[in-house]
């Protein structure tokens, strides 16, 4: 069974600063993973995804993540935050087939300072 | 820009009764998921759905619950007889074929009373 861990249920960063969103997964196969956002009183929003290609994936608004199979980690970060970016982030793992159901973290609420 | 759309955006129904949950995919895509997130919890897996039919189901998905694409462009989630627990935001999700990312309602917001 394929599971995800966030650390940090909530992070707060101040504008300008790197953001750091940490993920981690549990699978038996190697996976495809996922971040999604989750903007106030909207729906989930793709960020980027890996799907075995290149190991660090560019996602939408400045963010990357670095896929380590040895840490069995997705962590996602940007170089500067910026206040449009709070909002609430989903890590979530999928096999390696298209078209599959995804296993979702709790989720990590990001607060951006002034 | 394509879009998932889901209604209603906020639905409070008494304890006991059905609800439908309705879902307009995005057009060419073939595969359907409904997923649902209790406050405070992880978004959950429901089920997905291909070629008219469940292709995959939940523990969750038990037989209150139901899936029907009644016509060409509708996908709904009808729950019998509503819970307490039922409460949740529910979010519809579709895919194209061959790709690996799935793409997004606004949730529809369920709360039993």
């Amino acid at each position: 069974a394929q599971s995800v861990t966030q650390l940090g249920s909530h992070v707060s960063v101040s504008e300008g600063a790197l953001v750091l969103l940490r993920c981690n997964y549990s699978s038996s196969v190697p996976p495809y993973l996922f971040w999604y956002v989750q903007y106030p009183n909207q729906g989930l929003q793709l960020l980027l995804k890996y799907t075995s290609a290149a190991t660090l994936v560019k996602g939408i608004n400045g963010f990357e993540a670095e896929f380590k199979k040895s840490e069995t980690s997705f962590h996602l970060t940007k170089p500067s935050a910026h206040m449009s970016d709070a909002a609430e982030y989903f890590c979530a793992v999928s096999p390696p087939q298209g078209a599959q159901k995804l296993v979702f973290g709790q989720g990590t609420r990001l607060t951006i300072n002034p | 820009e394509p879009e998932v759309t889901q209604t209603p955006s906020h639905q409070v129904t008494q304890m006991g009764q059905e609800v439908i949950l309705r879902c307009v995919p995005i057009s060419n895509h073939l595969y359907f998921y409904w997923y649902r997130q209790i406050l405070g919890q992880k978004v959950e897996f429901l089920v997905s759905f291909y070629n008219n039919e469940i292709s995959e189901k939940s523990e969750i998905f038990d037989d209150q619950f139901s899936v029907e694409r009644p016509d060409g462009s509708n996908f709904t989630l009808k729950i019998r007889s509503t819970k307490l627990e039922d409460s949740a935001m529910y979010f519809c999700a579709s895919s194209e074929e061959g790709r690996t990312e799935a793409f997004f309602g606004q949730g529809t917001r369920l709360t039993v009373v």
